[in-house]
């Protein structure tokens, strides 16, 4: 079955790169119409979408932090990553991983990884 | 930008009670919406795609309902495993290609 698990560190300093992994077993990454994507949580706060890539490599990003993210796949190891730049506190949260299917929604998710950003 | 509303953000009722949550779009989305549930500290679970298909193995207790801007999830007889937040998503393709409404926190009375 499909699984997908988040792994990075779960402390980072202000103003540096918040970097996470997602490992994904299952499926291959780089066929089908999927798009991969990162989600995260404040604490406390709802869902945010962050943003997604194809399996054809084209990324989205959502506006509010276009000019800060990047997620790329490395299909030789079937995972794809986030990294964010210049975080501060407000980029503390629970940060999912998750398969999106163009007509389907988020149909398999990670368990999430909390990464905080304090001095 | 498309922004997505729910309301209510909670609710409490009793088991047994149906219970509706709406959701509305800035501005159409066709049926591109998707339901989820969230337990705490757990990832959220698909629900409904389509905005009114149940994903495999939901209980049929969960209906959704709408298209272009006013959508709604039900649930016809509210049960103490169905207490959680609920949240909406838009996936059409106008920006931003995904949104979430900010989640309609379900309790039992």
């Amino acid at each position: 079955q499909v699984e997908l698990q988040e792994s990075g560190p779960g402390l980072v300093k202000p103003s540096q790169t918040l970097s996470l992994t997602c490992t994904v077993s299952g499926v291959s990454i780089s066929s089908g119409d999927y798009y991969w994507s990162w989600i995260r949580q404040p604490p406390g706060k709802g869902l945010e979408w962050i943003g997604f890539i194809h399996s054809s490599g084209s990324a989205h990003y959502d506006p509010s932090l276009k000019s800060r993210v990047t997620i790329s796949m490395d299909k030789s190891n079937n995972q794809f990553s986030l990294k964010l730049t210049s975080v501060s506190a407000a980029d503390t949260a629970v940060y999912f991983c998750a398969r999106d299917i163009d007509f389907s929604g988020n149909d398999y998710w990670g368990q999430g990884t909390l990464v905080a950003v304090s001095s | 930008d498309v922004q997505m509303t729910q309301s209510p953000s909670s609710l409490s009722a009793s088991a047994g009670d149906r219970v509706t949550i709406t959701c509305r779009a800035s501005q159409g989305i066709g049926n591109y919406l998707a339901w989820y549930q969230q337990k705490p500290g757990k990832a959220p679970k698909l629900l409904i795609y389509g905005a009114s298909t149940l994903q495999s193995g939901v209980p049929s207790r969960f209906r959704g309902r709408g298209s272009g801007t006013d959508f709604t999830l039900t649930i016809s007889s509210l049960q103490p495993e169905d207490v959680a937040t609920y949240y909406c998503q838009k996936y059409d393709s106008a920006p931003p290609p995904r949104k979430f409404g900010q989640g309609t926190k379900v309790e039992i009375k």
